[in-house]
């Protein structure tokens, strides 16, 4: 069964303190993984898609990376403002255009 | 930029009333997306559309129905609102030129009912 896990599910951070959100997957044959932010009481905000394993995007502080398991966001040196929830999510290749989304990481930057 | 926009933010509806959630984007886009989001579980899909009249299942259709009579506009209906259906209600959108990986998605919509 195709799967998404996300960790941890809560990071406090101080302020310009780097560190890394994990997902994890199992699906039949990856055509996209996306990462999207989500501040409370709002819908998500596209962020990231990644095709293959290696690749790489950024955005400000936000990196995102692929392997054939998993993918990390990487933030660096955090500023209170990127205080939100990040939601993974990945499309299988058993002819389906359905996401299978991860329950996220509720992600505090504190001053 | 994409507007995506759900009529009603917040919403509480009393058990077996008919419950009807708008959805409206200004992009010409040929998907939309009906989601619902519960703690712990994440998003999960309801319905989606590739164009007018038309109407896929999504993972979760039980006790929900779907609309989509003109492009822009896609509408989610509740026919006999239960307690269980208590939960965030989240509209998207995308070009169909694309991944469906790449929503644009509404504000929410946030169903209580009692």
């Amino acid at each position: 069964e195709d799967q998404v896990t996300q960790s941890p599910e809560a990071l406090r951070l101080q302020e310009g303190e780097s560190s890394s959100l994990n997902c994890s997957y199992t699906v039949s044959g990856l055509r996209g993984l996306f990462w999207y932010r989500q501040d409370p009481g709002k819908g998500p905000e596209f962020l990231f898609t990644l095709y293959s394993a290696g690749e790489e995007k950024e955005k400000e502080r936000l990196k995102a990376t692929l392997t054939k398991k998993e993918s990390f966001l990487h933030i660096t040196a955090p500023k209170p403002e990127d205080s939100a929830t990040y939601l993974c999510a990945v499309q299988g290749g058993d002819n389906t255009d359905k996401l299978i989304f991860g329950t996220g990481t509720r992600l505090q930057v504190f001053p | 930029d994409v507007k995506v926009t759900q009529s009603s933010r917040y919403l509480v509806k009393r058990t077996g009333e008919k419950v009807f959630l708008e959805c409206v984007q200004d992009m010409d886009h040929e998907n939309m997306f009906w989601y619902r989001q519960d703690p712990g579980l994440g998003l999960r899909l309801i319905y989606f559309s590739y164009d007018v009249k038309m109407k896929e299942k999504g993972d979760i259709p039980e006790g929900y129905s779907v609309s989509r009579e003109k492009k822009e506009r896609f509408s989610l209906i509740l026919e006999s609102a239960s307690t269980n259906q208590t939960s965030m209600y989240l509209c998207a959108s995308n070009p169909g030129q694309v991944t469906f990986g790449e929503l644009f998605f509404g504000e929410g919509s946030r169903l209580t009912v009692l």
